[in-house]
């Protein structure tokens, strides 16, 4: 069945830094492949969607790359600050692709230290 | 924007009991899906839905039901809540462009069952 798995449950960093974050899938060929932002208490949020044929996408200091060949994608924050702290979701279109339906990761909790 | 509104942030009922939650989307979109979020599990699709009175089983569909009589609502049903049901559950819609499907989620349910 097909599994998808964000590396780290937590990661720290300085303000400032880059952020890079991991998305892992096995037993699958996604045509597509999507990360949100959730913060405590509230539903997920949209980011960023990237597709099969697309290498790398940028949105403001967001970047996600996807390499279907590793079967992963990277999710970058460079100059990263306190407010970028959330959890970042991974998601992946599952099975009844045509429904729209979502696999999604654990989630990696990002805290960005001041 | 759009908005998918979920008609209680907090409940709290006992075992046994019926509960209904609510799911409310203000932008005709035909698929929505009701997720459970718990710690160390991440979200699980419950059931979806991509058309008015149609549904499909999600991944963990055991112990609820739901509704979808106009496009607009879709109900997540506990027939008999259990404590092992206790959650945060978080509805979704999906818009679909160039052939990929973006989530929108509501401020999720979070439900105690004592």
């Amino acid at each position: 069945s097909q599994k998808i798995e964000q590396n780290s449950e937590a990661l720290n960093i300085q303000e400032g830094k880059t952020a890079t974050l991991t998305c892992n899938y096995t037993n699958y060929s996604p045509a597509y492949l999507q990360w949100y932002r959730q913060d405590p208490g509230r539903g997920p949020v949209f980011l960023l969607l990237i597709r099969e044929n697309e290498k790398e996408k940028r949105k403001e200091r967001l970047k996600v790359t996807f390499d279907t060949t590793l079967k992963q994608s990277l999710f970058h924050i460079t100059a990263s600050q306190p407010a970028d702290s959330a959890t970042y979701l991974c998601a992946l279109e599952g099975y009844g692709g045509s429904q729209g339906n979502l696999i999604f990761g654990k989630g990696t909790k990002l805290s960005v230290k001041p | 924007d759009v908005k998918v509104t979920q008609s209680s942030r907090y409940l709290v009922k006992r075992t046994g009991e019926k509960v209904f939650l609510e799911c409310v989307q203000d932008m005709d979109h035909e698929n929505m899906f009701w997720y459970r979020q718990d710690p160390g599990l991440g979200l699980r699709l419950i059931y979806f839905s991509y058309d008015v009175k149609m549904k499909e089983k999600g991944d963990i569909p055991e112990g609820y039901s739901v509704s979808r009589e106009k496009k607009e609502r879709f109900s997540l049903i506990l027939e008999s809540a259990s404590t092992n049901q206790t959650s945060m559950y978080l509805c979704a819609t999906l818009r679909w462009l160039a052939n990929t499907g973006e989530l929108f989620f509501g401020e999720g349910s979070r439900l105690t069952v004592l």
